[in-house]
């Protein structure tokens, strides 16, 4: 069955970056669309952008542009999101999801941002 | 963007009762409309896709209906695990949004 395992929480300091992890199992990683989403306390979800392993293709948010960064590794069937300059605003839970219709998410990676 | 508005933000229902939860997005999004149920520390859970279509698993009590802008989703017997947030989301178009969500709770 489609499994995405996403890496642990993080706690990071002002101005970093970090990199969040997505190991896909369960089906073709390089043929469906992988999602990342944002989800802070209270503030719903937002989505934040779309890799297609397939070939490296993203898609932002443009709210997001230039905050996260999608990547994908096919040997490893590893997806990738990296935050930069990380600020109070980034602290949230992160999901990974996939497919067109997002029907199957990680568990969530919390990350929180503090000095 | 698409700005999906969902209503009502809480919601208080008994065992057995018919629920129904609306979105209604900011312009035509061509039934590309999920519904998903959210419970505390977990990830949200499709549970009806395109509108009207039954995710696997998912009990025959949730279903969806609408067109164009205007999205309902029906529990048509409330039962006790039901509660939790549900949220709408369109993929008709960049960027994909989110309704802000409805908690369920049961009395």
């Amino acid at each position: 069955q489609v499994q995405l395992q996403q890496s642990g929480a993080e706690l990071v300091k002002p101005g970093s970056s970090v990199k969040i992890s997505c190991k896909a199992s369960g089906y073709t990683f390089t043929s469906y669309d992988m999602h990342w989403i944002k989800q802070q306390p209270g503030n719903g979800l937002e989505w934040i952008g779309w890799i297609y392993p397939g070939n490296g293709n993203t898609k932002y948010n443009q709210k997001f542009n230039g905050k996260a960064t999608l990547t994908a590794d096919k040997s490893s069937s590893t997806a990738y999101m990296q935050l930069s300059s990380l600020t109070s605003e980034d602290s949230a839970v992160y999901f990974c999801a996939l497919g067109a219709g997002i029907a199957y998410w990680g568990q969530g990676t919390l990350v929180t941002v503090s000095s | 963007d698409i700005q999906m508005t969902q209503s009502p933000s809480l919601l208080s229902a008994s065992v057995g009762d018919r629920v129904t939860i609306n979105c209604k997005a900011s312009q035509n999004i061509n039934k590309y409309l999920n519904w998903y149920q959210q419970k505390l520390g977990e990830a949200p859970k499709l549970l009806i896709y395109n509108t009207n279509n039954l995710q696997t698993g998912i009990p025959s009590r949730f279903s969806g209906s609408g067109s164009g802008t205007d999205y309902t989703l029906t529990i048509s017997s409330l039962q006790p695990e039901d509660f939790g947030t549900y949220f709408c989301f369109q993929h008709n178009s960049w960027p994909l949004t989110f309704g802000s969500g409805t908690k369920l709770e049961i009395k």
